[in-house]
């Protein structure tokens, strides 16, 4: 199992949708989350960051956690074309003292007008 | 501000000769990591700076690579006898504080090719 899962995609929705990114962790103990999103060619650049479990919005971001399950997922709504893009997933795993993040593959998003 | 600057953009070196790829960190930022990221894969942790404290270097792939951040600013990682496999995209980051909390803000990357 590796540590942190994200379906690769891609995921096409049409303009004005919701996308909804989902990421699993293997680490029980993990405490951070991030999602970034990186453009083709480009850096990882951080979208959202979440702690608690819960929702957290910002904008046309939700970050969505639930420890219990091991799961946080990523709602970006009325979807455009600019959001394409692969969104990465990252965890703060507690065996490594929480100071390195560990990446997922990342799923790519694309918006059709 | 001046974000994460990373030198050269671009690399292409022959299998065998050896690579440094530069970092320029946040000014004032206490952090930096390098990441190896390969083509339609994800990040990659090599090695984690904090400060004055030795290095984490448990993500390194082999002793042909080496880094070192010197004053607490600029890193180089270093890639010596290369090998075809190496070729990825090389990110930096950098991080404020010492709190996992807070954002790893990343470099533009260097692109290397070995041929």
């Amino acid at each position: 199992q590796k540590e942190v899962e994200q379906n690769s995609g891609p995921l096409s929705v049409p303009e004005g949708a919701i996308a909804s990114l989902n990421c699993t962790y293997s680490d029980r103990g993990s405490q951070s989350f991030f999602w970034y999103r990186q453009y083709s060619g480009k850096s990882p650049e951080l979208i959202m960051s979440i702690y608690s479990n819960g929702d957290k919005e910002d904008g046309r971001f939700t970050a969505q956690l639930n420890k219990a399950s091991q799961y946080v997922s990523l709602l970006i709504r009325d979807s455009q074309p600019s959001d394409s893009a692969t969104y990465l997933c990252a965890v703060n795993h507690s065996n490594t003292g929480f100071q390195k993040l560990v990446f997922g593959t990342g799923t790519r998003l694309l918006v059709s007008p | 501000g001046a974000g994460v600057s990373q030198s050269p953009s671009n690399k292409v070196t022959e299998k065998g000769k050896d690579v440094e790829l530069r970092c320029d960190p946040i000014s004032g930022h206490t952090a930096l990591y390098w990441y190896r990221q390969s083509l339609g894969q994800g990040l990659e942790f090599l090695i984690y700076f904090q400060g004055n404290s030795a290095p984490d270097k448990s993500g390194l792939p082999s002793d042909r690579f080496s880094a070192e951040r010197t004053g607490g600013s600029v890193s180089t990682l270093t890639i010596q006898r290369t090998q075809q496999e190496d070729s990825a995209v090389y990110l930096c980051a950098s991080r404020f504080g010492q709190d996992s909390r807070e954002t790893q803000y990343f470099g533009p990357g260097t692109r290397l090719l070995v041929l």
